[in-house]
């Protein structure tokens, strides 16, 4: 059963570009949380979907940071007009229910995004 | 608002020493703790948890105290290997349906050979 899979572990864009970053949960798991984490920092709770819902997006920056997780394939962070401040890695995690019981979330290893 | 934070930004223990990381929170209302282990250009992976209703809790080589008195948490490590060194962070689950994690700051653990 492979892990959180999140594709490129590297990305770099210039300022003005659009950045898409993608993760596929585990398998079975329909529920997916998105952070940031910025260097020398913890990680930043940004968004929370299930299939084709967008349950929490209280940590996204009101404008050029959407999120989708469509009925088939992966969920996808996308980030329009890149700026220098958006550099960071981002980490995806997935879980199989909506914590009920406190399950535990499984992290990817992250998409590091340089803007230049 | 909610916060949690660690005391402690670096420690260096000695190899076979016993290893001890702080964490504050300051929601009362979390009722979940986490501890997460991230090993440079890896993800958080996670270590041990324990509940609100519980103040301890042991895994392998690892324990987690919860004080909710004073709203602490700790992370013990046994015998602390080179293997251990990393960034460790404590994270609280606030009281919702859903998995959604509050991070802490993270503290740099060396381990001296």
């Amino acid at each position: 059963n492979a892990g959180v899979m999140q594709n490129p572990r590297h990305l770099v864009r210039r300022r003005g570009q659009e950045a898409r970053l993608r993760c596929s949960p585990m398998k079975g798991h329909s529920h997916v949380y998105w952070y940031r984490q910025l260097p020398e920092e913890g990680l930043k709770f940004m968004v929370y979907l299930q299939k084709e819902n967008i349950i929490d997006e209280s940590g996204m920056p009101k404008e050029r940071f959407s999120a989708e997780f469509p009925k088939e394939g992966p969920s996808i962070l996308r980030i329009q007009q890149v700026v220098r401040g958006d550099s960071a890695a981002y980490f995806c995690a997935s879980s199989p229910t909506n914590g009920q019981g406190r399950t535990e979330a499984f992290f990817g290893q992250g998409t590091r995004l340089t803007v230049v | 608002g909610e916060s949690v934070g660690l005391h402690l930004p670096t420690l260096s223990v000695q190899e076979g020493d016993n290893s001890i990381i702080n964490c504050a929170y300051s929601n009362s209302a979390s009722d979940y703790f986490i501890w997460y282990k991230q090993e440079s250009g890896k993800g958080p992976q996670f270590i041990i948890d324990i509940r609100s209703n519980m103040d301890k809790r042991q895994g392998q080589r690892v324990t987690v105290l919860l004080n909710k008195t004073v709203k602490h948490l700790s992370l013990q490590i046994a015998a602390t290997q080179p293997g251990d060194s990393a960034v460790y962070f404590c994270a609280e689950n606030i009281l919702t349906s859903y998995d959604k994690v509050i991070f802490g700051p993270g503290t740099s653990l060396s381990v001296i050979p």
